[in-house]
């Protein structure tokens, strides 16, 4: 059973664009969510988190929105860039030990 | 230093081999994590030490052994594993405060094949 899911697998944006990236939860225990890119080859790279206390955190052109009624998430870049083509993924953990992530969203921002 | 390094970056063995992964932080950090991931799919979580003890388990196959020397050390060690199990195996640490929110940190994986 997928606790967490990213329906879309993929998405394409233009460069100069927002990319809007969405996540859907089932358990309501989940209480901090975060957000990780990857690349090829390689190990997830931490972008922004979330407490379930808040309902929007910003860093720069990443903003991520938290709707704990809908048990949705959405990750907000503006604006996009080609550096921003990557696999993201959702995670959600309920304690500190166990991060639960999502099935990913392959970004491509082209020119 | 905020890296997680993870060796070898590649492996090939096969299923009578006996190897070991290694990952090392030396971020002070307290938790430590093994992930597997497969090819278009998420990590999924293996084994966490925290505090230089097992702490979960989850309930991955004997063939897997972690080790975890000390705090800043965490390997993984293989044995008679099967083509099933070729994957990029992930380490991870987080820095085990229970007054704040974890994140965690990761290594850049070891792409292992079992021919």
């Amino acid at each position: 059973d997928q606790q967490v899911k990213q329906n879309s697998p993929s998405l394409s944006v233009q460069e100069g664009r927002i990319s809007i990236l969405n996540c859907d939860y089932t358990n309501s225990m989940f209480d901090y969510f975060l957000w990780y890119k990857k690349y090829p080859a390689e190990g997830p790279t931490f972008l922004i988190s979330i407490s379930s206390i808040k309902d929007k955190n910003e860093d720069g052109r990443f903003t991520v929105f938290l709707n704990k009624s809908a048990k949705h998430l959405s990750l907000h870049i503006v604006p996009s860039q080609p550096g921003d083509s990557a696999v993201y993924f959702c995670a959600a953990s309920y304690n500190t030990d166990k991060l639960i992530f999502g099935t990913g969203t392959r970004l491509q921002v082209f020119p | 230093d905020t890296e997680v390094t993870q060796t070898p970056k590649h492996l090939v063995m096969g299923m009578t081999n006996k190897k070991s992964l290694k990952c090392e932080q030396h971020m002070g950090h307290r938790a430590m994590y093994w992930y597997k991931q497969k090819a278009k799919k998420p990590p999924e979580l293996m084994f966490v030490y925290s505090y230089e003890k097992l702490s979960i388990n989850e309930s991955v196959p004997s063939r897997f052994s972690p080790e975890c020397p000390n705090s800043s050390l965490l390997n993984l060690h293989l044995h008679a594993l099967q083509p099933e199990d070729s994957a990029l195996y992930l380490c991870a640490s987080s820095r085990r405060d229970r007054s704040t929110n974890e994140k965690l940190f990761f290594g850049s994986g070891t792409q292992l094949s079992v021919l």
